[in-house]
């Protein structure tokens, strides 16, 4: 089993949708997961980064932790077609090293 | 304030050779840390930097070495090329060492091997 399991997508939604975004992961001791957005030819941008369980948001983004169920989320709200992109997520999994979703491909169609 | 800079952004080699590839980190990081990416195998941890000290390992050949510098910027070198080594190559770095220090990444070196 992967340490961090992410649906590759794409997922395609119209302009103003609210997008969900899931990864689940294997152990429980995990604490640090973040969220990460990638466009075509440029580095993982940080989008989110949360601590333990419960939620955070920041403008139309919101990142949920569920430690019961070791289910992450995001949640994009009013979406964009400037959201178009590669979101992966990524959980600090030991000794710094951060294990990455595959990543799901986002297209917001106008 | 800068971000992380990866030079150069794209490079071709060929089988056997070797290549270096630079990162500067955000003015105040202290921390480097690289990683791997492929259509196939997505992000991978490579190594990450503290205090010039390699701190933490991937699961990686030992083709694939690194270094910091005091002032905090890095290399990556890659010996004996091989096909399978064609990936873009990304450079984080944060300001703690400790797992509440997110990562923050360059845009990559895009490395080709023929």
């Amino acid at each position: 089993q992967k340490e961090v399991e992410q649906d590759p997508g794409p997922l395609s939604v119209p302009e103003g949708a609210i997008v969900s975004l899931n990864c689940t992961y294997s152990n429980s001791a995990f604490q640090y997961f973040m969220w990460y957005r990638q466009y075509s030819r440029k580095g993982p941008e940080l989008l989110m980064y949360t601590y333990s369980s419960g939620n955070k948001e920041d403008g139309r983004f919101t990142a949920q932790v569920d430690k019961s169920s070791k289910y992450i989320s995001l949640f994009i709200r009013d979406s964009q077609p400037s959201d178009s992109a590669t979101y992966l997520c990524a959980i600090y999994t030991g000794r710094r090293a951060l294990t990455f979703g595959s990543g799901t491909r986002l297209q917001v169609q106008p | 304030k800068a971000g992380v800079t990866q030079t150069p952004r794209y490079l071709i080699k060929t089988r056997g050779q070797q290549v270096t590839l630079s990162c500067s980190p955000i003015s105040g990081h202290r921390s480097v840390s690289w990683y791997q990416q492929t259509p196939g195998q997505g992000l991978q941890f490579l190594f990450e930097y503290f205090s010039e000290t390699q701190r933490n390992k991937g699961n990686f050949p030992g083709r694939f070495s690194g270094r910091q510098f005091s002032n905090s910027r890095s290399e990556m070198n890659v010996s004996t090329l091989e096909l399978g080594d064609s990936a873009l190559y990304l450079c984080a770095s944060s300001f703690g060492q400790g797992e509440s220090s997110p990562l923050h990444f360059g845009n990559g070196t895009r490395l080709t091997v023929t």
